[in-house]
């Protein structure tokens, strides 16, 4: 069976940063594409970043490039997402998911999520 | 950017059809997946590649794709379907995953 289990997440001022881990279990991880998708509170889903199952590619949503980083360990099954210089619209419940494939297309399953409140 | 646009809501009668639509230019050269999200709960896939359902969903869920519309259709409706849906693409253009705004189906 498929799990991610997300971690990381919590309370930050603004201007801070925060990491957050998504542990992978049940399938090859290195084989698949992983993605960040967050939702603010009482709002839709808002695709953030993906990276390659090898890690070479990595993709952002404008509204968090050059602030977040997305990185694997495919030694440790785990997934990364450096977020620096948050800002209170980066408040949101953080999702990691599995991709269909090598590259992003579908997610599939989802985590159960991890909170950010970036609040001072 | 690439843009898909959902109704807010669409309301159905238990046994009968709902139809949940999601516009975007040219959608029906992309592929285009489906979510269910059930409060206080992860999304889950219900359709993918436009008519694909993955193992464990209802049959009762199926999915279209063509021109600048694509429609998730829900047959004989539960009312344990109640629940937001989104629609998704990956926008091969721009290398960005695009949500739908979401649609609320209530269940009468």
């Amino acid at each position: 069976e498929v799990q991610l289990v997300e971690s990381g997440g919590g309370l930050v001022q603004p201007g801070g940063s925060l990491r957050l881990s998504c542990a992978a279990s049940g399938f090859t991880f290195s084989s698949y594409a992983m993605s960040w998708v967050r939702q603010a509170p009482g709002k839709g889903l808002e695709w953030v970043s993906a990276i390659s199952g090898s890690g070479g590619s990595t993709y952002y949503a404008d509204s968090v490039k050059g602030r977040f980083t997305i990185s694997r360990d495919n030694s440790k099954n785990t997934l990364y997402l450096q977020m620096n210089s948050l800002r209170a619209e980066d408040t949101a419940v953080y999702y990691c998911a599995k991709c269909g494939y090598q590259l992003p297309n579908w997610f599939d399953p989802w985590g159960q999520g991890t909170l950010v409140t970036v609040s001072s | 950017s690439y843009v898909l646009t959902q109704p807010p809501s669409v309301s159905v009668a238990p046994g009968k059809t709902a139809r949940i639509t999601c516009g975007g230019n040219n959608i029906g050269s992309k592929s285009v997946h489906w979510y269910q999200q059930k409060p206080g709960q992860a999304p889950v896939l219900v359709i993918y590649y436009d008519s694909d359902r993955p193992s464990g969903i209802p049959e009762r869920f199926s999915g279209s794709n063509s021109g600048n519309t694509a429609t998730l259709t829900i047959s004989r409706v539960e009312a344990g379907d109640e629940a937001d849906y989104y629609c998704q693409v990956w926008d091969s253009s721009s290398d960005r995953g695009v949500f739908g705004g979401g649609t609320k189906l209530t269940v009468l």
